[in-house]
């Protein structure tokens, strides 16, 4: 089936630092890809879609400057956390969306997840 | 507007019990519905789903669901829980329009099997 990875699976940073998140797509081509945010004990909320070759399209209230979202290929994106703050460790979940597969172009696939927090 | 309702946040159940966890939706445009389950630090994985077709949905893990467009509803059953099944599990509607492909999730219901 479709795989789709993250990495780092957990970071721990200082304040005041970014970090970088990686999502890949294993075995398929990702045309778009979504990047997720759940705090402890809720769901996931929906923080930016990106097609690859074109600039993010970021859900309201989610800052832009503040979570970069590139898309490089079609296998690869990646979400980098800007002078991270406390109040951004979460967990983050990326996800994938295939065209190139017969009866599974309505489906995600997701990864495992990010563990971040931020001291 | 799109939105998705789990009515329950928390289900305890004994462990062989039946058990239903509902989700009802809204939307102005045809949707694709799916369940996902999350086990603790972990990303989701896809229970089952309902894109077209026969109403009734069966999953892994022995689920089903069943798609009631006049009640807007796709509630998941099984008919007999497993201590494996204590999950939290998120029911999600996708859209497929002009404004592009969006998924909402519910806030999801932790279904807590007891010995």
């Amino acid at each position: 089936g479709a795989v789709v990875s993250q990495h780092p699976s957990r970071v721990i940073c200082k304040s005041g630092t970014s970090v970088k998140i990686e999502c890949r797509s294993l075995d398929f081509q990702a045309t778009t890809m979504f990047w997720y945010r759940q705090f402890p004990k809720q769901s996931l909320m929906l923080m930016a879609t990106s097609n690859e070759g074109s600039k993010a399209t970021y859900e309201q209230g989610v800052e832009k400057d503040k979570f970069l979202i590139n898309h490089a290929s079609l296998t690869l994106s990646t979400l980098t956390v800007t002078s991270a703050h406390p109040e951004d460790s979460s967990f983050y979940i990326c996800s994938a969306r295939t065209l190139t597969r017969t009866g599974t172009n309505n489906e995600q696939f997701f990864g495992p997840g990010t563990r971040l927090t931020v001291l | 507007a799109q939105s998705v309702t789990q009515l329950d946040s928390q289900v305890p159940v004994f462990e062989e019990a039946p058990v239903e966890l509902r989700c009802n939706y809204s939307s102005s445009v045809s949707v694709y519905l799916f369940w996902y389950v999350q086990y603790p630090n972990q990303g989701l994985q896809l229970l089952l789903k309902y894109l077209s077709g026969s109403t009734l949905v069966k999953g892994i893990n022995g689920f089903e669901a069943e798609f009631n467009k006049s009640q807007t509803s796709f509630h998941l059953r099984k008919p007999s829980v497993h201590i494996s099944d204590t999950a939290e599990y998120f029911c999600a509607v996708t859209r497929l329009n002009t404004g592009g492909f969006k998924t909402i999730f519910g806030a999801g219901t932790r279904l807590f099997v007891k010995a």
